[in-house]
């Protein structure tokens, strides 16, 4: 099964900005499928975060943003704060295998 | 607020089945795919399949072809998910969300989640 690639982790000061790269193929993102985050808090279930690549649910703060371009997406965070800190996942649609959903491997969000 | 309610953890032995419910709330059931996802710990999350409570049209990911059955009762807004011939790497925990029959679209809800264990 076709996977999406993250790093495994990223930090940043409170305050600060960080960056999550999501790199997929040409068998998902980069033959244009949508790219969606998903925020997971400790002991939680995933939460939506961004959709269709830089999509805001109603509720999610400004300070997220994501974008995608070519075969990768990327998730920013600006003025990072504490509540911050969880693993974030990127999810994209792949067309091997009769279709279907395939998510990232995730990054580790600390908030030093 | 759309609510999803998964029943709660199990416990199952090796070559057991195991068949978990995931109520739908607050929302009409009948209008949006139920998708079931499941997280080995520290692991990726892994889409297993899903179903159309609309017509009842399932679709599985073929890892869990011939072990995965999706089900529904559509009076009872509940969607169900039975796991057969467990072992080890079923241990997870299994999610179900809602999303669109468009797969390119977002899960937008979750359930809780629900721990299955398996262990001799």
């Amino acid at each position: 099964q076709s996977v999406l690639t993250q790093p495994p982790s990223v930090s940043g000061a409170p305050g600060q900005r960080v960056s999550i790269s999501c790199t997929g193929s040409s068998s998902n993102i980069g033959a244009g499928y949508d790219v969606h985050w998903y925020q997971q808090l400790p002991g939680a279930a995933p939460k939506l975060l961004i959709y269709a690549n830089g999509n805001r649910p109603s509720g999610v703060p400004d300070r997220f943003s994501g974008s995608k371009s070519g075969t990768s997406a990327s998730l920013a965070i600006a003025g990072l704060q504490a509540e911050d800190e969880a693993d974030y996942y990127c999810q994209s649609y792949d067309t091997t295998l009769s279709g279907s959903l395939v998510f990232g491997g995730g990054t580790k969000l600390t908030v030093l | 607020q759309v609510q999803l309610v998964q029943s709660g953890a199990e416990v199952k032995r090796p070559g057991a089945s195991v068949k978990i419910s995931c109520k739908a709330s607050v929302y009409t059931f009948t209008t949006y795919i139920l998708y079931w996802v499941r997280q080995a710990p520290g692991q990726r999350p892994e889409w297993m399949g899903r179903i159309n409570p609309g017509n009842g049209n399932t679709k599985y990911a073929q890892q869990f072809q011939g072990r995965v059955t999706i089900t529904k009762d559509t009076s009872a807004s509940t969607a169900y998910m039975e796991l057969s011939s467990l072992r080890s790497e079923d241990t997870a925990v299994y999610y179900c969300a809602r999303g669109s029959m468009a797969e390119t679209l977002p899960l937008d809800y979750w359930g809780q989640g629900t721990l299955v264990t398996v262990s001799s």
